[in-house]
């Protein structure tokens, strides 16, 4: 029973145009949505995050989206270079900020940033 | 550089020879936690430390058991590894509950 969900296995994107990640999640109580990037032989790399407070988070070239009566949230990155080519997980927790319940990973998206 | 360390980055053992890995943190971060990542799969929480407070996931095997001898480091045992015990093991750690979790580059466990 996945609680956070990221349907798409991999994203390919031209480079300078929007990179679109998507993540659903089941589970009511969470209420801290995070992004992490993840390059090879690295551990995942804190990205961005969002409360279930809020709808809109924006750092730079990094927006996330949430949609709390979809249970869906969004990344999006614009515009997108090669140096964002990773994979990125969604997470959540029920505790803000990811703390001592952990945090429950999606899959993850392999995003391609093609030349 | 602030950081978290993991030893080895990659560690062969064999089915059923017990194998610990290492996490070490100059954060000064109270909460530690270990994740086990198979291939293709989400991470998944094993269990953390929030200073010297122990607490187990409901579903972490009894084959897995840790140790947080201070609060710079935390080892992760394996008492008889399986081959469904390979996989990547990442260590995270959070200034407090409440947090984001910073990550180490991981550990590959593979057994024989």
């Amino acid at each position: 029973d996945q609680q956070v969900k990221q349907n798409s296995p991999s994203l390919s994107v031209q480079e300078g145009r929007i990179s679109i990640l998507n993540c659903d999640y089941t589970n009511s109580m969470f209420d801290y949505f995070l992004w992490y990037k993840k390059y090879p032989a690295e551990g995942p790399t804190f990205l961005i995050s969002i409360s279930s407070i809020k709808d809109k988070n924006e750092d730079g070239r990094f927006t996330v989206f949430l949609n709390k009566s979809a249970k869906h949230l969004s990344l999006h990155i614009v515009p997108s270079q090669p140096g964002d080519s990773a994979v990125y997980f969604c997470a959540a927790s029920a505790f803000s900020g990811g703390g001592a319940d952990g945090l429950t990973f999606g899959k993850g998206t392999h995003l391609i940033i093609q030349p | 550089d602030a950081m978290v360390i993991q030893n080895p980055r990659y560690q062969v053992t064999q089915f059923g020879k017990p194998v610990t890995l290492s996490c070490s943190q100059t954060l000064n971060h109270n909460v530690m936690y270990w994740y086990q990542q198979k291939s293709s799969q989400a991470p998944k929480l094993l269990f953390h430390y929030y200073d010297k407070d122990f607490n187990n996931e409901a579903d972490t095997p009894d084959n897995f058991q840790s140790r947080r001898p201070n609060t710079s480091f935390c080892f992760l045992d394996i008492r008889s590894p399986g081959l469904g015990d390979a996989a990547m093991y990442l260590c995270a750690t959070s200034r407090s509950p409440t947090d984001t979790q910073y990550f180490g580059p991981g550990t590959r466990l593979t057994v024989l």
